[in-house]
């Protein structure tokens, strides 16, 4: 199998706050990891590419202080955001790759972050 | 850099009959294409993927074509059930990049 799990599954937090989501690959070695963020009836939208052990590759427009990206062992990678504000209001994925041979990615169940 | 378009944006059949989603690519080098189910509150599901090497899979009832000459690629389901409504979206691997693009979705509703 190929699970990916998300922690949590819906927070929501204060303005000025920080959030921290956890993905994790239960059954496999994630050698690496993506973060997406969807809006509702849109498309996901990559945010960042990590990989274990190094910084994250993040895309154009990403706020890499904003969004920090933590990939500390092959089964768990995080993203904190950080003074979050009512416009990072969202439902965030994370996806598992399980190595540069494989093309594969595996999704988690998202987080649905709502900022008041 | 990458595009992946995908038609129609929604999409209602009657149960029993075929759903055909479509969408379209800019790399050329492009050679991973995977088609993802998104039900309502959930993360994507891979439910079909083809590789540019060949140019049909099947599993069950869901088949997908590739035409790596025209650049598209459609997802056909048959016999199509209620638990087939969901949103689904095509994607394609930004070789040169190592990232996959998404399209913009198609959501499929099953009528009874």
């Amino acid at each position: 199998g190929a699970v990916v799990s998300q922690h949590p599954s819906r927070v929501i937090c204060k303005s000025g706050t920080s959030v921290k989501i956890e993905c994790r690959s239960l059954d496999f070695q994630a050698t690496t990891m993506f973060w997406y963020r969807q809006f509702p009836k849109q498309s996901l939208m990559l945010m960042a590419t990590s990989n274990e052990g190094s910084k994250a590759t993040y895309e154009q427009g990403v706020e890499k202080d904003k969004f920090l990206i933590n990939h500390a062992s092959l089964t768990l990678s995080t993203l904190t955001v950080t003074s979050a504000h009512p416009e990072d209001s969202s439902f965030y994925i994370c996806s598992a790759s399980k190595g540069s041979n494989s093309y594969e990615q595996y999704f988690g169940p998202g987080t649905r972050l709502t900022v008041t | 850099g990458e595009n992946v378009e995908q038609h129609p944006s929604t999409l209602s059949v009657q149960e029993g009959d075929s759903a055909v989603i479509k969408c379209t690519y800019s790399d050329s080098a492009s050679n991973y294409f995977p088609w993802y189910k998104q039900e309502l509150g959930k993360g994507p599901q891979l439910i079909i993927d083809i590789r540019s090497n060949v140019g049909e899979k099947k599993d069950q009832r869901i088949a997908v074509t590739l035409n790596k000459t025209a650049k598209h690629f459609s997802l056909h389901i048959t016999e199509t059930q209620p638990e087939d409504s969901a949103v689904y979206f095509c994607a394609a691997l930004y070789s040169s990049a190592s990232k996959i693009i998404f399209g913009s979705g198609t959501r499929l509703s099953i009528r009874p």
